[in-house]
């Protein structure tokens, strides 16, 4: 069964720290690494990787993918409040459209 | 752009009643995307579509659930009867093939909650 595990399933913060968060995949046949941000509302994209050791950048966010050690990890630096939210990790497969997400991080930002 | 547009925003029903959820994907996009979030499961997929025709249905988690695809503009997802458990944040997403295939866009989501 296709299967993506994310770390830490929670995580608080203060306002200035840097985070990482990690999700792992263990899935048959992959093609691509999705990271989403939900706040009170829908997904809103992010970054998708699909080559390894690869930087994606936005801003404070960046991202990498392992495709060898099946991980990618979230970066972001100098958090703010409003960096709260729930970021999801999502693998897309071969062969089919579909993602198989993570269950998320709970990210909490005090100020 | 008009992003996904779904309807109701909110859904409060009695248990046994049926209820339909809309969506409207992103013009242009060829997929089509339900899924249900809770927060014991998280977001899981019920069902897509590829040019209206339904490609994978293994999510739906039974028969009292069903979706339609009538054309590239609209889909419905339908419960009935609906129950207690099923209330959560029904969640429709689309994507294109053309350019980050992979990349699926959300709409605002439905909250049912069925009493």
């Amino acid at each position: 069964e296709d299967k993506v595990v994310q770390s830490p399933l929670s995580l608080v913060v203060h306002e200035g720290d840097t985070v990482t968060l990690n999700c792992s995949y263990e899935v048959t046949n992959f093609r691509s690494l999705l990271w989403y941000k939900q706040e009170k509302k829908a997904p809103t994209f992010l970054f998708m990787l699909t080559s390894s050791g690869i930087e994606k950048k936005s801003g404070r966010l960046s991202s990498i993918l392992d495709k060898k050690e099946l991980f990618s990890i979230l970066n972001i630096t100098a958090t703010q409040t409003g960096d709260s939210a729930i970021y999801l990790c999502a693998v897309g497969l071969q062969g089919a459209q579909k993602l198989v997400f993570g269950q998320g991080t709970r990210l909490t930002i005090n100020p | 752009d008009a992003g996904v547009i779904q309807s109701p925003r909110h859904e409060v029903t009695e248990m046994g009643q049926e209820v339909t959820l809309r969506c409207k994907p992103i013009s242009g996009h060829d997929y089509l995307f339900w899924y249900r979030q809770t927060m014991m499961r998280g977001l899981e997929l019920l069902i897509y579509f590829n040019n209206n025709v339904p490609i994978d249905d293994s999510g739906m988690p039974e028969d009292r659930f069903s979706a339609k695809m009538p054309n590239a503009s609209f889909s419905t997802l339908k419960i009935q009867p609906s129950e207690p458990r099923d209330s959560a944040v029904y969640f429709c997403a689309s994507s294109s093939r053309r350019g980050g295939r992979d990349t699926q866009y959300f709409g605002p989501g439905t909250r049912l909650t069925v009493l």
